[in-house]
């Protein structure tokens, strides 16, 4: 069975630009959380969405991040306008419900130069 | 509020050695989970463990093997004969059951662990 799916695997923008992170969950799975890694914070919680409702989005940085899960196998995080500081590597991950084990995908590097 | 922490920073061992991660955690839950991560070189976050927290049985897998101890809030994780292999940086992590739990993964800060030939 195929994994979380993260695409694109490396993303280089410019500051102020618009960059939209994707993600494909585990098929039936229904708890979608999307994390930032970053040296000086590390592992954190961005939002969680739970049968593609969000729950828990007290990690959103800003205005400037939003999420979206339109269905059960399809998310994005949107980050509008990009800034410097905003460059991390954003993992999606999926569980079958919301206390059950987190499979990650590969992540996402963002570069926002 | 919950909390992990991973207090060794990176532990370097010769291969065959055995090493041991330290992982304490803080929550008012009564009800939660424990994971060990392994992030290798390449990124990933590849699952190792979970533990709830009414299982306090120590659990062995191959040359793994995990320590869950209540009294100290204490979930340990020891590496026998250690390999080059096993060079990653290892993420302790909780999440609560209850209802008004969080159910997101807390992260400890990881723990870098180098083994040399």
């Amino acid at each position: 069975d195929a994994g979380v799916i993260q695409s694109p695997r490396h993303e280089v923008t410019e500051m102020g630009q618009e960059v939209t992170l994707r993600c494909k969950p585990i098929s039936g799975h229904n708890s979608l959380f999307w994390y930032r890694q970053t040296m000086m914070r590390g592992l954190e919680l961005l939002i969680y969405f739970n049968n593609n409702v969000p729950i828990d989005d007290s990690g959103m940085p800003e205005d400037r991040f939003s999420a979206k899960m339109p269905n059960a196998s399809f998310s994005t995080l949107k980050i509008q306008p990009s800034e410097p500081r905003d460059s991390a590597v954003y993992f999606c991950a999926s569980s079958l419900g919301a206390v059950d084990i987190q499979y990650f995908g590969a992540g996402t590097r963002l570069s926002v130069l | 509020a919950q909390k992990v922490t991973q207090a060794q920073t990176e532990i370097s061992v010769v291969e065959k050695e055995d090493v041991t991660l330290d992982c304490v955690y803080e929550t008012r839950d009564t009800t939660y989970y424990l994971f060990w991560y392994k992030q290798p070189p390449s990124g990933e976050l590849v699952f190792l463990i979970r533990r709830n927290s009414f299982d306090e049985q120590n659990e062995i897998s191959g040359r793994y093997s995990w320590n869950f101890q209540k009294s100290t809030s204490s979930f340990n994780f020891t590496i026998t004969a250690s390999q080059v292999v096993d060079s990653a940086v290892y993420f302790c992590a909780l999440s609560e059951a209850q209802t008004t739990g969080r159910r997101a993964l807390t992260f400890g800060s990881g723990t870098r662990l180098q083994v040399q030939p």
